[in-house]
């Protein structure tokens, strides 16, 4: 079964500081995807990366790197020098087929960050 | 402003009225969902529509009703709700079903039931 924990429930830290939020999953399936989603204060569940399984190499976008590890099965994410807007629930997604083929995400309960100035 | 669009963004209702969401995306995207967004738990998927057709229901109860008139648009009907489905209800649409490119978001409706 398909399943994604995020272990941290919530974090805080002080601006300009490093942070690294945890997530591990579990799937059966040799090809799936993983993501990261941001939902700041105001609701929606804003996309920021796409990882697929066969592609292990780390990414760097601006502050935010993603260092994916397949033996240990996890993908974590790491923000540099925070920023108070990076304060928001942050959610691991995994997705893969479900018995009828069709994609099926599977979120994590997410990591609440707060970056406090 | 996402791609998609949710109203209203609050709703407040009593056990007995009937109310509907609305969803809207102009992406091109062929599948919808509605996610539910509960306190302290997962985000719970609801409903997925791929090209207009239900192809998952996941053990929701009656008292929310889909409908997906076209690819573009996705209601949820409530009616005779319990204050336990209070909770944050998100929309969210994907280029189509069997694709992995990850999903845009609505911001949501707030839902309190009364």
């Amino acid at each position: 079964a398909q399943k994604v924990t995020q272990a941290q429930t919530e974090i805080s830290v002080v601006e300009k500081e490093d942070v690294t939020l945890d997530c591990v999953y579990e799937t059966r399936d040799t090809t799936y995807y993983l993501f990261w989603y941001k939902q700041p204060p105001s609701g929606e569940l804003v996309f920021l990366i796409r990882r697929n399984s066969f592609d292990e190499q780390n990414e760097i976008s601006g502050r935010y790197s993603w260092n994916f590890q397949k033996s240990t099965s996890s993908f974590n994410f790491t923000i540099t020098a925070s920023q108070v807007v990076d304060s928001a629930v942050y959610f691991c997604a995994l997705s893969d087929r479900n018995s009828g083929g069709y994609q099926k995400v599977t979120f994590g309960t997410g990591t609440k960050l707060q970056v406090i100035p | 402003e996402t791609g998609v669009t949710q109203t209203p963004r609050h709703l407040v209702m009593g056990m007995t009225n009937k109310k509907s969401l609305k969803c809207e995306q102009h992406l091109g995207h062929n599948a919808m969902y509605w996610y539910k967004q509960s306190a302290k738990k997962p985000l719970e998927l609801m409903f997925v529509y791929n090209f207009k057709e239900q192809t998952e229901n996941n053990s929701v109860p009656s008292r929310f009703s889909p409908e997906c008139p076209n690819s573009s648009h996705l209601f949820l009907h409530l009616h005779t709700l319990q204050p336990e489905d209070s909770a944050l209800y998100l929309c969210a649409s994907s280029q189509g079903q069997q694709t992995n490119y990850g999903y845009t978001f609505g911001s949501g409706t707030r839902l309190t039931v009364v």
